[in-house]
């Protein structure tokens, strides 16, 4: 069975510049969840969707962070503009159901803010 | 405030070494503790989820424990390749149960 899928794998952009992650949860997995990892933390839930609709979105800076999850399946992070502070790793993970507590993890994506 | 507290930060261990790693929790009604294993460069691998003070699971040399206040995650004689960092996270039973990890613990086991 595939993996949750992420891209890119590593991304380094100038600040003030978009950029965006692409995330592919596992087949049949309709809850979907963005971290953010700082170097030597663990990770910290920005967003969680359910299917389609967004229901945590409580610490995603949305001055210039947003999400999307349309048909319920692939999710795009975006950051916009993107600031030094924003520099870390950013991992996408999934669960099977609302009440399932085992999420699995994809890679993440590694963001280098210049 | 629900919080999640790794000791040590770091583990340094000789293969067959056996050692323990604590997490300290404090949450309001908790749904489950989990504990996760990262490898540098890949996301975290879920390793066991506990429920209820008392509760053990084991798998091949690891086996994680449970009180109301703590958790451990024990190994026994380790290899090499149990390096790695290790993440305890915690989930409430109301609200919309978001993971609280803590910081990790850097286990290397040297051969």
């Amino acid at each position: 069975e595939a993996g949750v899928v992420q891209s890119p794998r590593y991304k380094i952009i100038e600040k003030k510049q978009p950029v965006a992650f692409w995330c592919n949860p596992i087949s049949g997995h309709n809850t979907l969840y963005w971290y953010r990892q700082n170097l030597g933390q663990g990770p910290e839930l920005l967003i969680r969707y359910e299917n389609e609709e967004a229901v945590d979105d409580s610490q995603l800076p949305k001055d210039r962070f947003s999400a999307e999850r349309l048909k319920g399946v692939d999710s795009t992070l975006k950051i916009q503009p993107a600031e030094l502070g924003d520099s870390a790793v950013y991992l996408c993970a999934s669960s099977f159901g609302r009440g399932s507590y085992e999420q699995y993890f994809g890679p993440g994506t590694r963001l280098t803010v210049t | 405030e629900d919080q999640v507290t790794q000791s040590p930060e770091a583990l340094r261990l000789q293969e067959g070494e056996s050692s323990s790693l604590n997490c300290s929790y404090t949450v309001s009604g908790l749904r489950g503790l989990f504990w996760y294993r990262q490898d540098p460069g890949k996301g975290p691998e879920f390793l066991f989820t506990l429920y209820s003070a008392g509760e053990e699971k084991e798998k091949e040399r690891l086996k994680a424990t449970i009180t109301k206040k703590e958790s451990f995650l024990h190994i026994t004689a380790p290899k090499p390749e149990d390096s790695a960092t290790y993440l305890c996270a915690v989930q409430k039973n109301t609200g919309f149960q978001k993971l609280v990890f803590g910081t990790g613990t850097r286990l290397l086991v040297s051969p």
